[in-house]
């Protein structure tokens, strides 16, 4: 089993439609979570940032960790065309020099 | 603004020749990594290190070194290059107490 797995998708959706992206991990030593989103031809930015539990929102985009189910999602509000991006979940444990384990990555493209 | 930039963008060698990649990053960040990114694979770890004469193997290491002379500079050499090993690299950084990485925008090297 893979320490991270990603909804393969691609996935497609109307402009406007509420986005759910997930990943799911098998480490319950991992402590921090993180959403990097990446244009065709692009490197990966980061997009969202959270530690243990919870949720945090920023603007149209929310990131939730239940640590309890090993589960990390991104829900994207009011989806727009510039939100079509690879989406990549990342995890690492506690600590300023752990790795990132990364998800495989999924496609979103946001029809006008 | 600080930045990290990768070079070249494109490059096409021929099977058995050396080929390096530079990587170079102006935040001033301890730590820097090697990524390569292949459909089905996403994001997997070649090398990183955590400081000048620092370097260690990620989990996709054959075939590849680097050495970390200075605190900006982190290039990947391909001492024999190999068709598996088209693909595209992208190089990364952190700061000494932080697990947010910043990417270049890859380099896509194709071997014939």
């Amino acid at each position: 089993q893979k320490e991270v797995e990603q909804d393969p998708g691609p996935l497609s959706v109307p402009e406007g439609a509420i986005v759910s992206l997930n990943c799911t991990y098998s480490n319950s030593a991992f402590q921090y979570f993180m959403w990097y989103r990446q244009y065709s031809r692009k490197g990966p930015e980061l997009l969202m940032y959270t530690y243990s539990s919870g949720n945090k929102e920023d603007g149209r985009f929310t990131a939730q960790v239940d640590k309890s189910s090993k589960y990390i999602s991104l829900f994207i509000r009011d989806s727009q065309p510039s939100d079509s991006a690879t989406y990549l979940c990342a995890t690492c444990f506690t600590g300023a020099n752990s790795k990132l384990t990364f998800g495989k990555g999924i496609t979103l493209s946001v029809r006008p | 603004d600080a930045e990290i930039t990768q070079s070249p963008r494109h490059k096409i060698t021929e099977t058995g020749r050396q080929v390096t990649l530079a990587c170079h990053q102006t935040w001033n960040h301890n730590n820097m990594f090697w990524y390569r990114q292949d459909l089905g694979h996403g994001l997997r770890l070649i090398h990183y290190s955590y400081g000048v004469q620092d370097t260690n193997k990620g989990e996709v290491s054959d075939g590849y070194s680097v050495s970390r002379s200075n605190t900006e500079d982190l290039p990947l050499t391909l001492e024999s290059a190999a068709s598996s090993q088209t693909s595209v690299y992208f190089c990364a950084s952190s700061g000494r107490l932080s697990n947010e990485q910043f990417f270049g925008p890859g380099t896509r090297l194709t071997v014939l």
